[in-house]
């Protein structure tokens, strides 16, 4: 069984100030985590990914991640916030098992960037 | 662009019609899954093929039916629609069933009347 919990439903930053958006997962195997980032309208697009590589995980658009076995965490992060961000965020983890089962999404973090 | 492409974009219609909803994967991608949006339920799962059968369902509504062709792409097929039925429907692909990211359609929203 495997569950994601993204801790904040809302974050508001202002421009060129960092951006942190929490997750917390919890997986019986070797996770795989993901972050997407959903526009207004759009559909969901790949910001990064954790693949049991490299632990701290560098994604598109300056964005990043670490992942945290000990913590069971995976935050997204990015050092200075852009209006482009404003966007809906979620986290995702998946086990190498695949299948619908094995995906599980997050409710979603709102992101709302003040200028 | 994710390769992923949904027709038709916006789609209007009233209550206990029928639509149907296409779904292009990437090129090579042997799976589809199909997902439903809305503002109370959030993103929910709907239900997954894998070149053309059926292996995974989700909190799918009888109402609702799915299939994937010989040539991969999918149609979500949704009847006796209601005003809750009112969403995002978002398909997404990926090469096979194991671990890995999925790549997202731009969605069809269905306005139910």
């Amino acid at each position: 069984a495997q569950s994601v919990t993204q801790l904040d439903s809302h974050v508001s930053v202002s421009e060129g100030t960092p951006v942190l958006l929490r997750c917390n997962y919890s997986s019986s195997y070797s996770p795989s985590l993901f972050w997407y980032v959903q526009h207004p309208n759009k559909g969901l697009q790949l910001l990064l990914k954790y693949t049991s590589a490299a632990t701290l995980v560098k994604g598109i658009n300056g964005f990043e991640a670490e992942f945290k076995k000990s913590e069971t965490s995976f935050h997204l992060t990015k050092p200075s916030a852009h209006m482009s961000d404003a966007a809906e965020y979620f986290c995702v983890v998946t086990h190498s098992g695949g299948g619908a089962d094995g995906l599980t999404f997050g409710k979603g973090t709102h992101l709302i960037i003040q200028p | 662009d994710s390769g992923v492409t949904q027709t038709p974009k916006h789609l209007i219609t009233a209550t206990g019609q029928r639509v149907t909803l296409r779904c292009s994967p990437r090129s090579g991608d042997l799976s589809v899954y199909w997902y439903q949006q809305s503002l109370d339920q959030g993103l929910q799962f709907l239900i997954q093929y894998y070149n053309g059968e059926e292996r995974a369902k989700g909190n799918i509504l009888e109402r609702f039916s799915a299939q994937q062709f010989p040539d991969l792409h999918s149609e979500l097929n949704l009847s006796s629609l209601e005003l809750g039925d009112s969403a995002l429907y978002f398909c997404a692909s990926k090469p096979g069933q194991g671990g890995g990211e999925l790549f997202f359609g731009e969605g069809s929203r269905l306005t139910v009347l």
